[in-house]
């Protein structure tokens, strides 16, 4: 039962244009949701993050929106540039009844921009 | 800045052999988790901690013991290893809030 899913394997843009990546959620306790990258041989580096209470969050280049009435969200990339090429795994977090937070990850969306 | 440190980066086992993924982190971190990534299957969780002398399972955990007897330490052990498990393990760490901090990975096979 995947919690968190990313339904594009990959994406393929021109640099310039603009990159959305897509992620939908099942998990009704989810409370906030992050963006990672993560380019070949090296471990995932955080991107972005959303709060459930809010519905934009933006930085530089990219901006994540959620719909919660629809449990999605998505990574958009203005303007697309060659180094964002790299795989984008959407995660979702829940408080833990112990402390700290849990982190599910969807199966990642490979980005390709082209020149 | 260190961060989190994996080792070793490559590993290749036999069937049954055990071993141990190290994992240390100089943020003083109270949050470890280990995923691992498969094709096709993103990042899934096996153990995690939220402190030391605290763990507990994530979704994918048989096969696998992990202990913290420190807030730095955060190893994984492979007691008797199998074919399914070869991955590529991710320690990570993270303050008492969202964002996590991965190390750069350990590449396991096991024939």
């Amino acid at each position: 039962d995947q919690q968190v899913k990313q339904n594009s394997p990959s994406l393929s843009v021109q640099e310039g244009r603009i990159s959305i990546l897509n992620c939908d959620y099942t998990n009704s306790m989810f409370d906030y949701f992050l963006w990672y990258k993560k380019y070949p041989a090296e471990g995932p580096t955080f991107l972005i993050s959303i709060s459930s209470i809010k519905d934009k969050n933006e930085d530089g280049r990219f901006t994540v929106f959620l719909n919660k009435s629809a449990k999605h969200l998505s990574l958009h990339i203005v303007p697309s540039q060659p180094g964002d090429s790299a795989v984008y795994f959407c995660a979702a977090s829940e408080v833990l009844t112990g402390g700290g937070n849990k982190l599910t990850f969807g199966t990642g969306t490979q980005l390709k921009v082209e020149l | 800045n260190a961060g989190v440190t994996q080792t070793p980066k490559f590993q290749v086992l036999k069937t049954g052999q055990s071993m141990t993924l190290q994992c240390a982190q100089d943020m003083n971190h109270e949050y470890m988790s280990w995923y691992r990534q498969d094709p096709g299957m993103g990042l899934r969780l096996i153990h995690y901690s939220v402190g030391a002398g605290i763990t507990d399972q994530g979704e994918v955990p048989n096969g696998y013991n992990v202990s913290r007897s420190t807030t730095e330490d955060f190893p994984l052990r492979l007691l008797s290893a199998a074919p399914s498990q070869t991955s590529v393990y991710f320690c990570a760490s993270g303050p008492r809030t969202r964002e996590l901090f991965f190390g750069e990975g350990s590449r396991l096979t096991v024939l």
